[in-house]
């Protein structure tokens, strides 16, 4: 059964810190890994990765893959409170996705 | 406006009733998909449909039925014989990554969820 696993569940920080979410994957047939942030409504999409190595960046966010190892990260730099939210990875492949349960982060002030 | 529209926002039922959420949208995407989240839990799939007249049961479709007779539209009945049905239920629509076998997913949009409390 194909899975995707994230880590930690759940991180509280301060503001100004870096976090880095991780998010590991076990599917046949990997096409796409992507990161949403969700904040008591609907996900919000922040990135798509295919490729290994290759970084995308939007503005404090950046997400990166590796292909070999199966796992995909989201670094946020300088977190502010706007930032507290779930972030959900899922993996897109077969026609549908399928999600981690996501990372609970809290920044506090 | 391009988008995803459910309705109602807020939805109460008393068990044992049927109910409908509703979903449209108007982004010409092929694929509809219905997703349950319970609190500290992701998205868990309900069903999805690749195209109009065709849908498949995802991991969680007992006590569910979808139809899909147009493009821009794909209701989910929440029947009665869903044990646990209080939730928050999130549609999407999608195409796919072009020139890959597979079929990639592409950026998934989501509509702004119905919550539904069965009392």
């Amino acid at each position: 059964e194909d899975k995707v696993v994230q880590s930690p569940l759940s991180l509280v920080v301060h503001e100004g810190d870096t976090v880095t979410l991780n998010c590991s994957y076990e599917v046949t047939n990997f096409r796409s890994l992507l990161w949403y942030k969700q904040e008591k409504k609907a996900p919000t999409f922040l990135f798509m990765l295919t490729s290994s190595g290759i970084e995308k960046k939007s503005g404090r966010l950046s997400s990166i893959l590796d292909k070999k190892e199966l796992f995909s990260i989201l670094n946020i730099t300088a977190t502010q409170t706007g930032d507290s939210a779930v972030y959900l990875c899922a993996e897109g492949s077969n026609y549908k996705l399928t999600f981690g349960k996501g990372t609970l982060l809290t920044v506090n002030p | 406006d391009g988008g995803i529209t459910q309705s109602p926002k807020y939805l109460f039922r008393k068990e044992g009733q049927n109910v409908t959420l509703s979903c449209e949208q108007n982004l010409n995407h092929d694929a509809m998909y219905w997703y349950r989240q319970d609190p500290g839990q992701g998205l868990r799939l309900i069903y999805y449909s690749q195209i109009v007249n065709d849908f498949q049961k995802g991991d969680i479709a007992e006590g569910y039925s979808v139809s899909r007779e147009k493009k821009e539209s794909f209701p989910l009945t929440v029947t009665s014989a869903q044990k646990n049905p209080t939730a928050f239920y999130l549609c999407a629509s999608n195409n796919f990554l072009s020139g890959t076998s597979g079929k990639a997913v592409s950026e998934q949009f989501f509509g702004p969820g119905t919550r539904l409390t069965v009392l």
